[in-house]
C-alpha cells in the first residue's frame, strides 16, 4: 500500500525556536492530512491539504503540500510548551500514517 | 453530533487469554472504521479497516481479527494473546465518502503479562 516516510523521528527544541517535520511519498498523493497526538492521548486532526502547492496556516502552524503532491511539511514558528506531542501525516483511503515526529520543547 | 466510544481504557491480560475490544460510533451512518496499534513511542500501525458491515480489510497478518456486526460497531479480537500484542489500540472513524478527517477514540492500553 501507499506509504509515507516522515522525518525527523525526534526533535528537541528550546521554547521559541522553530520546528519542521516532513512527509515524503514515492507516489503522487490525492491529499494529505496532519494530526497531533499529545502524550498519553489520541491523534487529533489538524488539517487536510488537497491542491498542488497548497499552503495553509493555523496561527503559528504552516502546512505545505508540494507541487508534485509527493511531499508535505508542517512548520511551527516560535514553539511553545503546548506544542509538545507527536505530529503525524496520513494518506489515502486506508488512512495510513507516517511514523510521526516526536516534538519536545524545553522551557 | 458524532461521538466515538472505545473501551476499556486499560486492560491487563495474561498470555494465551482471549481479547475483545469494542468501538462504537454514534450520530452517523455508514462510517469507515479503523483499528490501529501503537507501540510506545512509535507510529500508528493500521491493523484493520472497514467500509461497511461485514467488510473487513486486514493490513497486517497477525494474531488479531476484526468484525463489524453492525454499521457503527467495530470489534477487535484475539483467541490467544501474545506478549507482542501489548500496545495502545486506537479505533477511528470517518465519513464513508471522501478522504475527510478522522476521529479517534480514547484508546485502550493493553498489557499482556
Amino acid at each position: 500500500g501507499q506509504q509515507v516516510m516522515q522525518i525527523p523521528q525526534y526533535q528537541h527544541v528550546q521554547e521559541g525556536e522553530d520546528f519542521t517535520t516532513y512527509c515524503n511519498s514515492s507516489t503522487t498523493l490525492s491529499n494529505i492530512q496532519w494530526y497531533k497526538q499529545r502524550p498519553g492521548g489520541h491523534p487529533v486532526f489538524l488539517i487536510q491539504l488537497v491542491k498542488s502547492g497548497e499552503v495553509k496556516k493555523q496561527k503559528r502552524l504552516t502546512f505545505q503540500f508540494g507541487e508534485a503532491k509527493k511531499n508535505s511539511s508542517l512548520h511551527i514558528t516560535a514553539t511553545q510548551t503546548t506544542d509538545v506531542g507527536t505530529y503525524f501525516c496520513a494518506v489515502n483511503s486506508r488512512l495510513t500514517f507516517g511514523e510521526g515526529t516526536q516534538l519536545t520543547v524545553n522551557p | 453530533s458524532q461521538t466515538i466510544h472505545q473501551w476499556p481504557a486499560t486492560l491487563v491480560q495474561p498470555v494465551g487469554s482471549p481479547l475483545s475490544l469494542e468501538c462504537t460510533v454514534e450520530g452517523t451512518s455508514n462510517p469507515n472504521l479503523y483499528w490501529y496499534r501503537q507501540a510506545a513511542g512509535r507510529g500508528l500501525q493500521l491493523l484493520f479497516y472497514s467500509v461497511g458491515i461485514g467488510q473487513i480489510s486486514s493490513e497486517v497478518p497477525q494474531n488479531l481479527s476484526a468484525s463489524r456486526p453492525q454499521d457503527r460497531q467495530f470489534i477487535l479480537s484475539s483467541k490467544k494473546l501474545l506478549l507482542s500484542d501489548s500496545g495502545f489500540y486506537l479505533c477511528a472513524w470517518r465519513p464513508g465518502r471522501g478522504n475527510t478527517e478522522a476521529f479517534f477514540g480514547q484508546g485502550t492500553r493493553l498489557t499482556v503479562v
